[in-house]
């Protein structure tokens, strides 16, 4: 199956700081890349949709000035949390679509954020 | 508003023995896709089985089958000769065919114990 990488897969920072995640499509080309975020216990939920080369599509209650999200390539899209604070602690996990058979969203590993 | 519906919570098996889980879903569409993805401890996200809506044939994938009753609406997935390994967490969710900015709508979850 088609692998999906995320860097990092933790990260602790101080408040006030930036931080950069990234998602690579390794072994197929990735039109479009989906993050979401996920509380303990509970299921994703979708904060944007990023297609290479145009402006990521956020879903609603979604800061789009907080959560920054580029998508420069067909393998790379990167989330930055600007200005974080610890209530942005959480588990963020993208996905990149592959076209062709099924539609299928395929998973990074995660990354959880620690937010001091 | 177009909903997955996962109505256990938790579900445990004996190892070696048979589970099914349930999920329903809403749609107005009328060619769609529907996965299950398993959520282990390490928080990887894996595609366990696929369907697309258009098959009446239940997909099947070595010891996980489904039984796609689309009139109804529900998309159940059984797990057969349960293993320790299966223990994770499993989200049902659905996609729109052949529209690569629909992200996945997923539903709650069903965290499943696996007893030796």
């Amino acid at each position: 199956g088609a692998v999906v990488s995320q860097h990092p897969s933790r990260v602790i920072c101080k408040s006030g700081t930036s931080v950069k995640i990234e998602c690579r499509s390794l072994d197929f080309q990735a039109t479009t890349m989906f993050w979401y975020r996920q509380f303990p216990k509970q299921s994703l939920m979708l904060m944007a949709t990023s297609n290479e080369g145009s402006k990521a599509t956020y879903e609603q209650g979604v800061e789009k000035d907080k959560f920054l999200i580029n998508h420069a390539s067909l393998t790379l899209s990167t989330l930055t949390v600007t200005s974080a604070h610890p209530e942005d602690s959480s588990f963020y996990i993208c996905s990149a679509r592959t076209s062709g058979y099924a539609d299928t969203q395929y998973f990074g590993p995660g990354t959880r954020l620690t937010v001091l | 508003a177009q909903t997955v519906t996962q109505s256990q919570p938790e579900m445990s098996v004996q190892e070696a023995e048979t589970v099914t889980l349930s999920c329903t879903y809403d749609t107005s569409e009328s060619d769609y896709y529907l996965f299950w993805y398993k959520q282990p401890p390490s928080r990887q996200m894996i595609l366990v089985i696929r369907q697309e809506a258009y098959k009446q044939q239940n997909a099947t994938e070595n010891r996980f089958s489904v039984n796609f009753q689309k009139a109804a609406k529900s998309f159940s997935l059984k797990i057969s000769d349960s293993q320790l390994g299966d223990a994770a967490m499993y989200f049902c969710a659905r996609s729109v065919r052949n529209s690569g900015n629909t992200p996945l709508v997923f539903g709650k979850g069903t965290r499943l114990s696996v007893i030796a």
